[in-house]
């Protein structure tokens, strides 16, 4: 069965500096997919960006990135220039089989001024 | 164009009582699914649909928890006899295509969720 994790429970950030989220997962599925979402206090889902497993360029959206690394199971989120805004839980995961997500348990992001 | 939406954001519940928490996903999409998130984790899978079936509840907790999207559009989460710990904020999401093959990216849209709390 998949499994994410996500080591960090929390960090601390200075705004206009670039953040780092860790993510690996464990799987044995040839074709994956892994998405990170952003969840505020006001609760609800933001997606932000999504990598196949066969993708061979790194996601990029906007200020996020994904740095993906298939040998090490790892897919790490990458937000650049950080904004007030950007305070939320972030959540990595994998689409199990037929679809349905597994979420690792989150880090919060606190951007600072 | 509109979201997902759920309805109510908020609901308090005695012991007991029975709840009934509505989503409406994204005009089109085919996929459904529900997630419970308890307080400081991530959500957790309850169940999905394609269309009107049910394909898979694998994740729904008890015999007390109950869904269904009788026209392949609107989903009603229904909790029967509630018990404290119920208290959760269900997750409501919709995706576009269906999983009818091994394989297809396809990300998942959530909406605003229903806050539930047993008391």
């Amino acid at each position: 069965a998949q499994k994410i994790t996500q080591t960090q429970p929390g960090m601390f950030v200075q705004e206009k500096e670039a953040v780092t989220l860790d993510c690996t997962y464990d799987t044995s599925d040839q074709s994956y997919g892994l998405f990170w979402y952003k969840q505020p206090s006001s609760g609800e889902m933001i997606f932000l960006i999504y990598q196949g497993s066969y993708d061979e360029q790194n996601a990029t959206e906007g200020r996020y990135s994904l740095n993906f690394q298939k040998a090490r199971k790892s897919a790490n989120l990458v937000i650049s220039a950080s904004q007030l805004g950007d305070s939320a839980m972030y959540f990595c995961a994998t689409d199990v089989s037929w679809g349905k997500f597994q979420f690792g348990a989150g880090t919060q992001v606190v951007v600072t001024p | 164009g509109a979201g997902v939406s759920q309805s109510p954001r908020y609901k308090v519940a005695k012991r007991g009582q029975d709840v009934a928490l509505r989503c409406d996903p994204i005009s089109g999409h085919v996929s459904l699914f529900w997630y419970q998130q308890a307080l400081g984790q991530g959500p957790e899978f309850l169940t999905y649909f394609q269309n009107e079936a049910q394909l898979d509840k694998s994740g729904l907790p008890s015999d007390r928890f109950f869904a269904e999207r009788p026209e392949g559009s609107v989903s009603t989460l229904k909790i029967q006899r509630t018990q404290q710990e119920d208290s959760a904020v269900y997750l409501c999401a919709s995706s576009l295509a269906p999983r009818g093959r091994r394989y297809f990216p396809d990300t998942q849209y959530f909406g605003p969720g229903t806050r539930l709390t047993v008391l």
